[in-house]
């Protein structure tokens, strides 16, 4: 069973900060995924990431792709409140039309 | 938005009786998912179809069942509900001609008594 564990579990900072989550397996992955979700909402995707040691962003977001693709990571700057969410990251491998979740990371920046 | 509903979006039940959750999609993708979310644990997959009549097991099926007799429509079966299955469930499909990228549902919070 491939699982994939994140870290922190749980995060709470102040607007204006810098955080990264982190995404670790023992399994290699083809595919790295990192999805946000609301309270009381479904995942929503925020971006893929498919070779090793690329490198993603998405405005303050940047998405890391392990060289080995055994592990990504999410670093958000300058955190806003609307950031606040459960971070949630998902491999994939080619051909088996799954994703494998990761356990989360639940990100609360306050004002 | 890809179009996914899910109905009912809340449920309270008691132990031993059977539910049924329903997944309906409108635009015919193919692979269409359940999975179940608890804290700590992230997603988890349950079954997870790749067309009409055609199903597969994911990581934590024990206890539940799945049929599609339809493209749109894809339903989750608990014979016999446990508390142990009180959870929320996220129905998603896959889009093909966005990457592969899976859509999910706003779920339905079950509570097993």
């Amino acid at each position: 069973t491939q699982l994939l564990e994140q870290s922190p579990q749980f995060l709470s900072i102040q607007e204006g900060e810098n955080l990264t989550v982190y995404c670790n397996s023992s399994s290699v992955f083809s595919s790295l995924q990192w999805y946000r979700q609301e309270p009381g909402e479904g995942p929503v995707l925020l971006v893929t990431v498919v070779t090793g040691g690329e490198v993603k962003k998405l405005k303050r977001l940047t998405f890391q792709f392990g060289d080995a693709r055994k592990d990504s990571s999410l670093h958000i700057t300058a955190a806003q409140p609307g950031d606040t969410g459960l971070y949630l990251c998902a491999g994939e491998n080619t051909g088996f039309q799954k994703l494998v979740f990761g356990t989360g990371t639940r990100l609360l920046v306050s004002p | 938005d890809a179009g996914i509903t899910q109905s009912p979006r809340h449920k309270v039940t008691e132990t031993g009786t059977p539910v049924t959750l329903r997944c309906h999609q409108t635009e015919n993708h193919r692979y269409m998912y359940w999975y179940r979310q608890d804290p700590g644990h992230g997603l988890r997959l349950i079954h997870y179809s790749y067309g009409v009549k055609d199903t597969d097991k994911g990581e934590v099926s024990d206890g539940y069942s799945v049929s599609r007799s339809k493209t749109e429509d894809f339903l989750l079966t608990l014979e016999s509900a446990t508390s142990s299955q009180t959870s929320v469930y996220f129905c998603a499909i896959k889009d093909s001609g966005r990457g592969d990228t899976q859509y999910f549902g706003p779920g339905t919070r079950l509570t097993v008594l």
